[in-house]
């Protein structure tokens, strides 16, 4: 099976401006999270969807969104970024076992913001 | 509430040497537990997981790691080092009714010297 990908792998924007992230699960994965990666704060869960809900979610502004496509394709979006919004964005995508989730984890997006 | 830490942000072992990575969690109820590698440049790739069964996990490229209940540790350790396992290490705590939410530690990584 092919891997979760992200896509794009890079981005650069400035203050004030938008972003769309989007991530493509593996085959017959349902359930989609997405977490942030930075040097100071580290990996922090920022939501989870699940055949198109919103099931789970970090403590992230607003500004942060996401949403889920009939497909289990995954899109975030960041509004009004800020300087703090540079970082590594990653997704992963999980295979269900019976009490817990196994995620497989993209190449992640990395997002700069200048 | 869950929590992770991992003791060390940075390990430097010799290669042929053992690896400990130390890793403790706080969880409110039995946890699911998981270590992952991160090369440079790279998404997260999933080495092993505690789900109750076993304590002591074999994962993959000779990793394993022993779930010690009383003293909340789940400690990644490896026989003899080599230069390819240089990276960074995540140990990752989920509940199973958290679903995609997994929450991580603070990373260790890892430098092998020849």
């Amino acid at each position: 099976k092919a891997g979760v990908t992200q896509t794009p792998r890079y981005l650069i924007k400035t203050r004030g401006q938008q972003v769309t992230l989007s991530c493509s699960p593996i085959s017959g994965h349902r359930s989609v999270s997405w977490y942030q990666q930075t040097p100071g704060q580290g990996l922090q869960f920022l939501f989870e969807y699940f055949s198109e809900t919103q099931r789970n979610k970090g403590n992230f502004p607003g500004r942060f969104s996401g949403r889920q496509f009939s497909n289990s394709r995954s899109e975030m979006n960041v509004s009004t970024l800020e300087l703090g919004d540079s970082a590594l964005y990653l997704c992963a995508s999980s295979y269900l076992h019976r009490n817990y989730n196994e995620q497989f984890f993209g190449p992640g997006t990395r997002l700069t913001v200048l | 509430a869950q929590s992770v830490t991992q003791l060390g942000s940075h390990v430097s072992v010799s290669e042929g040497a053992l690896v400990l990575l130390r890793c403790n969690y706080s969880s409110s109820v039995p946890p699911y537990l998981f270590w992952y590698v991160q090369y440079p440049n790279q998404g997260l790739q999933l080495l092993l997981k505690y789900t109750s069964a076993a304590t002591l996990v074999k994962g993959i490229n000779g990793f394993e790691a022993e779930f010690k209940k009383s003293e909340t540790s789940f400690h990644l350790t490896k026989p003899s080092a080599h230069m390819s396992d240089a990276a960074e290490y995540f140990c990752a705590v989920s509940e199973g009714n958290q679903g995609g939410k997994l929450i991580f530690g603070q990373g260790t990584e890892l430098s092998v010297k020849p």
